[in-house]
């Protein structure tokens, strides 16, 4: 099946810090990839659409400038959380779109930051 | 607003039982609807695709079905073990939204 990995699969940083998030589609190119973020026992929340090549689409309420979505690739999306605080602390998942619309989704990255 | 619903939380059966997981949506049927299988920690795994204009999808002890008219699809683990034991989500194929999951326990 469809692979996705996520690098790192964790991270602490200090509050006002920035941190990158890759995602990357390891046997298939996508399009289109997802940024979702989840809480604990909670599920999970739509972040942005990625789309290769294009500007990404963020879900209302979620801070364009904040987290900066970056699609350059058939394979490979990143977010980065700019000045980090406290409560950005989440396990964040990527997920990528195949070519019959199933979705994979990356194992995510539990981000504390401190 | 769209929504998408897990109506139960948590659903607790014996082993050798069938789970059946309810997800409801509002308004317009969606193209299609995805279920996941979550394990704590980790990210959601692809089980199923169903689309509006198919009844039933079968993949080994699982079955989903898709109901346009009730605006509702099930998802079935037949012959339920142990290790079924997560969190089951259901996701909205035009936008990808995701129900907000039910807890299955499989009790030996």
């Amino acid at each position: 099946g469809a692979v996705v990995s996520q690098h790192p699969s964790w991270v602490i940083c200090k509050s006002g810090t920035s941190v990158k998030i890759e995602c990357r589609s390891l046997d298939f190119q996508a399009t289109t990839m997802f940024w979702y973020r989840q809480f604990p026992k909670q599920s999970l929340m739509l972040m942005a659409t990625s789309n290769e090549g294009s500007k990404a689409t963020y879900e209302q309420g979620v801070e364009k400038d904040k987290f900066l979505i970056n699609h350059a690739s058939l394979t490979l999306s990143t977010l980065t959380v700019t000045s980090a605080h406290p409560e950005d602390s989440s396990f964040y998942i990527c997920s990528a779109l195949d070519s019959r619309y199933e979705q994979y989704f990356g194992p995510g990255t539990r981000l504390t930051v401190t | 607003s769209q929504k998408i619903e897990q109506n139960s939380e948590a659903l607790n059966i014996q082993e050798g039982k069938t789970a059946t997981l309810t997800c409801n949506y509002t308004n317009y049927s969606p193209a299609y609807l995805q279920w996941y299988r979550q394990d704590p920690g980790r990210g959601p795994v692809f089980l199923l695709l169903i689309r509006e204009n198919e009844k039933e999808k079968r993949k080994e002890r699982l079955k989903v079905t898709f109901d346009t008219t009730l605006k509702q699809s099930l998802f079935h683990i037949t012959a339920s073990q142990p290790a079924d034991s997560a969190t089951y989500l259901c996701a909205r194929g035009s936008d990808m939204r995701f129900g907000a999951g039910t807890r299955l326990t499989v009790k030996p």
